[in-house]
């Protein structure tokens, strides 16, 4: 069964660079058949898609984030990571990694992880 | 990309039915059949319960049943329960390959 586990700082400062990480067991980040990405929920707010990735390259990103915002995997650890640059407090949430049903960029997300409060702050 | 219109709140009595809608715009909702629904408890990471409009994913309630009409996309509970009570967030795919969420409908089984 596949599972997500996000990972990474609580409390990041203001300026300065989220990364979280998302392990994967149960399944292959190196499968083409779907893809992996990251939603975030401000605290007591609705849902933000943020990005994806298939494994081979392709991405895609919130137009909103595209500036500051990276997606990459790692096939050696079968991980993905998010790194989202300049955060202010705004960027305060739970972080969710993702994964789409079987299919292209139209597929819904189908698994998600237990989710990673990230609080900006000095 | 601008979030889906959905009502913040909405109950229902145990047995009743109710409707929650989704409005975007021709870019979203109204341009693709691929409207998703997720149920989230309190504490809990969302759940799909509709995709592709109307598909319910295995193990999903057949008292949830989706449709749409043109910019607005619908989500029914049929015989309301009080493990229904959740939010519920819409979602739809966009002109941008990317996926758009509603803000949240608070359901409140009463």
């Amino acid at each position: 069964q596949l599972q997500l586990q996000e990972s990474g700082p609580g409390l990041v400062k203001p300026s300065e660079t989220l990364s979280l990480t998302c392990s994967v067991s149960g399944g292959s980040v190196s499968s083409s058949s779907y893809y992996w990405g990251w939603i975030r929920q401000p605290p007591g707010k609705g849902l933000e898609w943020i990005t994806s990735i298939y494994y081979g390259g392709t991405t895609y990103y919130n137009p909103s984030l595209k500036s500051r915002v990276s997606i990459s995997v790692d096939t050696s650890t079968n991980q993905f990571s998010l790194r989202l640059t300049s955060v202010t407090a705004a960027d305060t949430a739970m972080y969710f990694c993702v994964r789409g049903l079987p299919g292209g960029a139209a597929a819904p997300v189908a698994y998600w992880g237990q989710g990673s409060l990230v609080t900006v702050s000095s | 990309q601008s979030a889906l219109t959905q009502p913040a709140a909405m109950s229902g009595s145990p047995g009743q039915s109710i409707t929650i809608s989704c409005t975007g715009t021709s870019s979203d909702v109204g341009g693709y059949n691929y409207v998703a629904w997720y149920q989230q408890h309190p504490g809990r990471a969302p759940k799909l319960v509709l995709y592709d409009v109307s598909q319910r994913p295995s193990g999903i309630s057949n008292r949830f049943s989706g449709s749409k009409s043109g910019n607005t996309a619908s989500l029914t509970i049929s015989g309301l329960q009080a493990e229904d009570e959740a939010d519920f967030y819409c979602g739809s795919y966009t002109s941008t390959y990317t996926w758009v969420f509603g803000g949240g409908t608070r359901l409140t089984v009463l």
